[in-house]
């Protein structure tokens, strides 16, 4: 198994709902990330979770939370976002650094 | 602070024709460069991967190359094809390796016209 698969693909919800993204991967990779994409801009990071430790991008917002059950999954959970938070939400993961990233599809989120 | 810049932000070309796409970076300390690319509402699909080490990597009709004292990488489409149609981003990873920093460039768009 060489993929990273994320669930959903596309989300729509509300500003009160709590939702969770899933990322998944079976590659035995030890590091995992949670990107976030505007349209025609490059993915910027939110987290990185590696050797159990988590990473946080201090510019994110306490709206996204993410979890990692373990090693192989990484959930971002959602609660009362805005309109802005409207994007692809992608997933990656990584052997190490001298092996580069797996993406998964994304998800698509809509915040309404 | 590492920048990544992709130039031109668009490219459209013909059927057929040999194309190359530049990213460049500012901070030649890097620990390697990973070529994407992006299909519109999708993931990001991985076509190669350059160490500091290396000069440049092959895959079928990509290759790209690496020039760290200059700050630049190409990627080099041979013969392309309608089914290249999409954007193209670099990742430049730091010195250091940390799994935090990568940066990623402003992405060229490509459109292959048949």
């Amino acid at each position: 198994d060489t993929e990273v698969t994320q669930t959903p693909k596309h989300l729509v919800m509300g500003m009160t709902n709590k939702k969770s993204l899933k990322c998944e991967q079976h590659m035995g990779h030890r590091a995992m990330y949670w990107y976030k994409q505007k349209a025609k801009k490059p993915p910027e990071l939110m987290f990185v979770y590696s050797y159990e430790k988590l990473s946080i991008n201090e510019s994110v917002p306490s709206r996204f939370s993410p979890e990692c059950p373990n090693s192989s999954l990484l959930n971002l959970h959602l609660h009362a976002l805005q309109p802005e938070d409207s994007a692809l939400y992608l997933c990656a993961s990584s052997q190490g650094p001298e092996n580069g990233y797996t993406f998964g599809s994304g998800t698509r989120l809509t915040v309404v | 602070k590492q920048e990544v810049t992709q130039i031109p932000a668009a490219l459209s070309v013909p059927e057929g024709e040999n194309l190359v796409l530049n990213c460049s970076f500012t901070d030649s300390a890097i620990y390697n460069l990973q070529w994407f690319r992006q299909d519109p509402g999708k993931g990001l699909t991985s076509l190669l991967l350059i160490q500091s080490s290396q000069r440049e990597q092959t895959s079928g009709r990509l290759n790209a190359s690496l020039d760290k004292s200059s700050g630049r990488s190409t990627l080099y489409i041979a013969a392309s094809q309608p089914g290249d149609s999409a954007t193209y981003l670099c990742a430049v990873r730091p010195g250091s390796g940390g799994y935090q920093k990568v940066t990623f460039g402003t992405g060229t768009k490509l459109q292959v016209i048949p």
